[in-house]
């Protein structure tokens, strides 16, 4: 069965600090993998996906993410966070056939202070 | 302007009270599916639609009712609320290809207390 895994519940960094977050997941194939953002109060906004190809991915908002099938891990970086990017992060896992659900990990709150 | 949107954004209700929320998007997407985010755990799926009259279980439908009578709606029936049901709802869309991912488009969410 699908799963995600985001083994940090709270991380803090401080401004202009690098940031990765953790994703790993469990899949029987090469899966989609999305990062979407929550900003407090808001729904949810897709940052960056990977479906196939170059495993570096660039997103919006200067954020990028590695798909390393070794790992089954896809991390999300950011070489320098800003205070509006404290929100929480939550890493999806696509099927590629059948109903083409999503499976959502738990999530990471960031907390970005001066 | 591609949207999803959901009414009400905030309901307090009591046990027992019928209530729906109502999910409709204009992109013209076939899937539709409904989550619910709760804190430690995530987003989970409650139900999903891959078309119009066709609609199945996600991983968490007990207490909990769909319909898709037309593509662009997708209404969340709470026939009995309970407390466990207070939360936060979204709804989501997407083209549903199959077997293709497509980017799912949220809602801006609803939340729900049930006292």
């Amino acid at each position: 069965a699908q799963s995600v895994t985001q083994p940090d519940i709270h991380i803090t960094v401080s401004e202009g600090a690098s940031l990765e977050l953790r994703c790993n997941y469990s899949y029987g194939a090469t899966p989609y993998l999305f990062w979407y953002v929550q900003s407090p109060g808001q729904g949810l906004q897709l940052l960056l996906k990977y479906f196939s190809g170059d495993t570096l991915v660039q997103g919006i908002k200067g954020f990028e993410a590695e798909f390393k099938r070794s790992q089954s891990s896809f991390n999300l970086r950011k070489p320098s966070v800003h205070w509006s990017d404290a929100a929480e992060y939550f890493c999806a896992v696509g099927e590629r056939t059948g109903a083409n659900n999503l499976f959502f990990g738990t999530g990471t709150r960031l907390t970005v202070i001066p | 302007e591609a949207q999803v949107t959901q009414n009400p954004r905030y309901l307090i209700t009591v046990t027992g009270k019928k209530l729906t929320v109502t999910c409709s998007q204009n992109m013209n997407h076939e899937y539709m599916s409904w989550y619910r985010q709760d804190p430690g755990l995530g987003l989970r799926q409650i139900y999903y639609s891959m078309n119009v009259e066709v609609t199945d279980k996600g991983d968490v439908p007990e207490g909990y009712k769909v319909s898709r009578k037309e593509k662009r709606n997708f209404p969340l029936i709470l026939e009995s609320p309970s407390p466990n049901q207070t939360s936060l709802y979204f709804c989501a869309s997407h083209r549903g290809r199959r077997g293709f991912t497509d980017t799912q488009y949220f809602g801006p969410g609803t939340r729900l207390t049930v006292l």
